[in-house]
């Protein structure tokens, strides 16, 4: 099973457009995190969750937003598709803030 | 300038070379990371440390709290090695995000 995983692992759609990306952990853990990760390979925290509460919420449009129906689930939301957006977005667990994060397999989103 | 700055950008090296990777940060930290991304995409934690040393394998990670700098070592390199390396920090308080480094890609010639 895998422990972090995300849908879709592709995504093409084209600017204006809404989509969301799934992320689910059956590790037990109590936060998740969203990062994504530009064309240069850099990454960066989007957003974070401990327990569905927002903790961390980087200066992101709110074309954004993150739900966290429960502690296994954080998705993303994106509205209003831009080209700037093409990017890998990456799901995150762990057991507390300060535990050892784990990754999903990333999603790779194309804006046409 | 990046908070959290690795060295060197890019590594080739030939199998069985001892490899050092090397990370420097400037902002008070809870635990330093080390991360590997292969060229699939997929991410995964290969060290959380904040003093001292740490051993798993063919990889050995260190820190030195005092000088803000960690080094992450591959003993008998081989071409599965081959990855990018990244470097994390966490600043602490209330929302202990991670702050990466730009990555070292590290290429292991047979």
């Amino acid at each position: 099973d895998t422990a972090v995983s995300q849908t879709p692992k592709y995504l093409v759609t084209q600017m204006g457009n809404d989509k969301s990306i799934k992320c689910e952990q059956n590790l037990g853990h109590d936060t998740m995190y969203w990062y994504k990760q530009d064309s240069k390979k850099f990454l960066k925290i989007m957003f974070s969750y401990n327990n569905k509460e927002l903790i961390i919420n980087e200066t992101v449009p709110n074309r954004f937003s993150p739900k966290s129906p429960d502690k296994a689930h954080l998705n993303l939301h994106i509205n209003s598709l831009e080209l700037g957006d093409s990017a890998v977005y990456f799901c995150a667990s762990s057991q507390g803030r300060t535990g050892s994060q784990y990754f999903g397999a990333g999603t790779r989103l194309s804006v046409l | 300038k990046n908070e959290v700055e690795q060295s060197p950008q890019n590594l080739t090296a030939q199998e069985g070379e001892f490899i050092t990777i090397n990370c420097s940060y400037s902002v008070g930290i809870s635990a330093l990371h080390w991360l590997q991304q292969h060229p699939g995409g997929g991410i995964v934690s290969l060290f959380m440390l904040s003093s001292g040393k740490k051993k798993h394998g063919r990889l050995i990670a260190t820190i030195n709290i005092q000088e803000k700098h960690s080094s992450l070592h591959i003993t008998a390199s081989h071409p599965r090695d081959s990855a990018v390396y990244i470097c994390a920090v966490t600043r602490g308080g209330a929302t202990n995000k991670l702050i990466f480094g730009t990555g070292t890609l590290l290429a292991v010639q047979p």
